[in-house]
């Protein structure tokens, strides 16, 4: 049974500070890994995809790793801000024949 | 707004209703998918659509049966529900082929309750 395991599963964080989580997911058959960001009563928003082992991601104060060898994605926030509250899914997407995973997120709670 | 729309947004119903959920997209993608949100679960992948064919069913009850007339619709039809099937329902679009390496677009999901 493939898994895909997010860690931890809630975090609080003071305003301002830095602060990252983890993806884990099967080594073998690896296609994609995606991140998403999901506000309370919204829709979930990707924020990456990425393919390729070593792979580094940037978009604003948000930043992510691949290493698809060893099976593990890291997700870093760098200076908190309260708009960064929200649930971070990760997704691993296998070849064609393999499900798409979600994990059950890391709930992130800024704390002013 | 992230270009998918699904109605309705909260839906009551009761075990031997039939009632159908719509999703449509405006981002010209080829891909379509449904997923379940249960309480404490993980999302869980239901159908995919490519090119407007079902590409996958990850053993999804009969009582769930999917429609996509074209590559902008997608349709939930539900029958015969259990209580345990009461849940968020999300669709999602992406570009094709595979969809796998493109970022999914979500809608803002319809709350089903089951009594």
């Amino acid at each position: 049974i493939l898994n895909v395991e997010q860690s931890p599963q809630s975090l609080h964080v003071q305003e301002g500070d830095s602060t990252n989580f983890t993806c884990s997911f099967p080594s073998s058959n690896f296609y994609a890994l995606h991140w998403y960001r999901w506000e309370t009563a919204k829709s979930p928003e990707a924020l990456f995809v990425m393919t390729l082992n070593g792979d580094e991601k940037k978009k604003g104060r948000i930043s992510a790793t691949l290493n698809t060898k060893e099976g593990y994605s890291y997700l870093y926030i760098k200076g908190s801000q309260p708009e960064d509250s929200a649930t971070y899914l990760c997704a691993f997407m296998g070849n064609r024949d393999d499900k798409i995973i979600f994990g059950k997120g890391t709930r992130l709670h800024i704390l002013p | 707004e992230t270009g998918v729309t699904q109605t309705p947004r909260h839906l009551v119903m009761g075990m031997t209703n039939k009632k159908s959920l719509k999703c449509e997209q405006h981002l010209g993608h080829n891909a379509m998918y449904w997923y379940k949100q249960s309480a404490k679960k993980p999302l869980e992948l239901m159908f995919v659509y490519n090119f407007k064919e079902q590409t996958e069913n990850n053993s999804v009850p009969s009582r769930f049966s999917p429609e996509c007339p074209n590559s902008s619709h997608l349709f939930l039809h539900l029958h015969t529900l259990q209580p345990e099937d009461s849940a968020l329902y999300l669709c999602a679009s992406s570009q094709s082929p595979s969809g796998r390496a493109y970022e999914q677009y979500f809608g803002p999901g319809t709350r089903l309750t089951v009594t």
